[in-house]
Formats: structure tokens, C-alpha cells, sequence
């Protein structure tokens, strides 16, 4: 299974908005409403900011919100905040129990 | 709320195997599954597999078939990956994290990290 595709780096600041997409296919993101966001700060292990396509976890800022249109889905990070700098990364089921990742966008908070 | 507490870091030669451990504090796995995911310096998150112990199922990714073993002890609410015939590459930091299955599938907690560092 390939990973999914996420840009290598977004960039945005204070206050404004942000959106980090994930492109997979009909067997993985399009197939399923499983996709998955996690926010890692460096030496930090992942966290989770993102389960089924759009629900926030518990804890996690509302201005963190998901999405989904066919076989791609996306992370929007509203009033951006400089502690939001970090590496985000997308998850999808792609059945039999497993999960594929994107290979990580940067994000920076100019 | 439970928290997953792994072993500390290890230093292997090449052709040698290490064991990871990942003790769920505050839970267990018994409900859910255990994933292991690795992390070469700089590098993405990568997916090496994990064991549903309600299935008794496990399923690797491809790339370590053969050369690693997840498994969990529920006495000791601790779940455990074995990589062997290590090399090189290997060097990463191992994350294990809780697998959620019911009306989803997540991960979440996670642990934090040990560094395996492959070096003659």
C-alpha cells in the first residue's frame, strides 16, 4: 500500500487559516470515513487532533476541524496559533485492520 | 485515563534483535488492538503492523514480514514488537499505540518513543 499524499510544507500566520490535504484512493481515504490527523512537535510522539474524518477528541481546540471530499481529505487549522507549528500527518483505513499514513506536512507559523 | 509507558532506548549490532515493550497504564489493549509505528531520523511515520487481541489476529506490513512479531501479555497489560535480523536501517525511533476498532479506527494514546539505534 502506498502512503497517502500530503504537500511537504504549508505555511501560514498568526490568526489566519490554514488547510493540509491528504490524497489517497478508493481503497483507503475514498473508501472509508476512517481518516485520521495527528499533530507531532519535534522529538514529540504523534497526537491525536483528528478520528473519523471530523471528530475532535477530547481536549482539542475547535479551531482543529476535518474533512472529506472523495478520495481526499483535509485538516483546517483556523487563527492559527504559534504552537501550532509542527508536522501533521493523515491516517486512513485501508481494511483488514490497518492503517496507511501521508508522509507528513510541515507546518510554520510565520 | 491511560498512558502507554515503553522501555527505554537500545543499542543493537547488525544481525542481532531487540524486544520493545509498551505497558498500558491505567488500561489495557484488551478491547482494542496495538499498532507499532517507526520513525527513521527526519524521516515520515511508518506503519509496521499490530495484533487485535480480541481477534487474535495480527497483520504486518509488508517490508517486515517475517522479521517482526507483535504481541501483547494482558496480565501485564503490556504489548510487545520484536524486530530481528536487524540492520542499518532499522536505527528509528518505535512508537506503540492504542488501536481503536469499534466505531472507528484511530490511534490514540501513544507511546513515547524509543530510540533503537543499529550500529556495529
Amino acid at each position: 500500500q502506498s502512503a497517502l499524499t500530503q504537500p511537504r510544507s504549508v505555511s501560514g500566520s498568526p490568526g489566519q487559516s490554514v488547510t493540509i490535504s491528504c490524497a489517497g484512493t478508493s481503497n483507503d481515504v475514498g473508501g472509508y470515513n476512517y481518516v485520521s490527523w495527528y499533530q507531532q512537535h519535534p522529538g514529540k510522539a504523534p497526537k491525536l487532533m483528528i478520528f473519523d474524518v471530523n471528530e475532535r477528541p477530547s481536549g482539542v481546540p475547535d479551531r482543529f476541524s476535518g474533512s472529506k471530499f472523495g478520495n481526499t481529505a483535509s485538516l483546517t487549522i483556523s487563527g492559527l496559533q504559534t504552537e501550532d507549528e509542527a508536522d501533521y500527518y493523515c491516517a486512513s483505513y485501508a481494511g483488514s485492520y490497518t492503517v496507511i499514513f501521508g508522509g507528513g506536512t510541515k507546518l510554520n507559523v510565520l | 485515563q491511560v498512558h502507554l509507558v515503553q522501555s527505554g532506548a537500545e543499542v543493537k549490532k547488525p544481525g542481532s534483535s531487540v524486544k520493545v515493550s509498551c505497558r498500558a497504564s491505567g488500561g489495557s489493549f484488551s478491547m482494542y488492538g496495538i499498532t507499532w509505528v517507526r520513525q527513521a531520523p527526519g524521516q515520515e511515520l511508518e506503519r509496521m503492523g499490530g495484533f487485535i487481541p480480541l481477534l487474535g489476529t495480527t497483520n504486518y506490513a509488508q517490508k517486515f514480514q517475517g522479521r517482526v512479531t507483535i504481541s501483547t501479555d494482558e496480565s501485564t497489560t503490556t504489548g510487545y514488537m520484536e524486530l530481528t535480523s536487524l540492520r542499518s536501517e532499522d536505527t528509528a525511533v518505535y512508537y506503540c499505540a492504542r488501536f481503536h476498532l469499534t466505531s472507528g479506527y484511530w490511534l490514540d494514546p501513544w507511546g513515547q518513543g524509543t530510540l533503537v539505534t543499529v550500529s556495529s
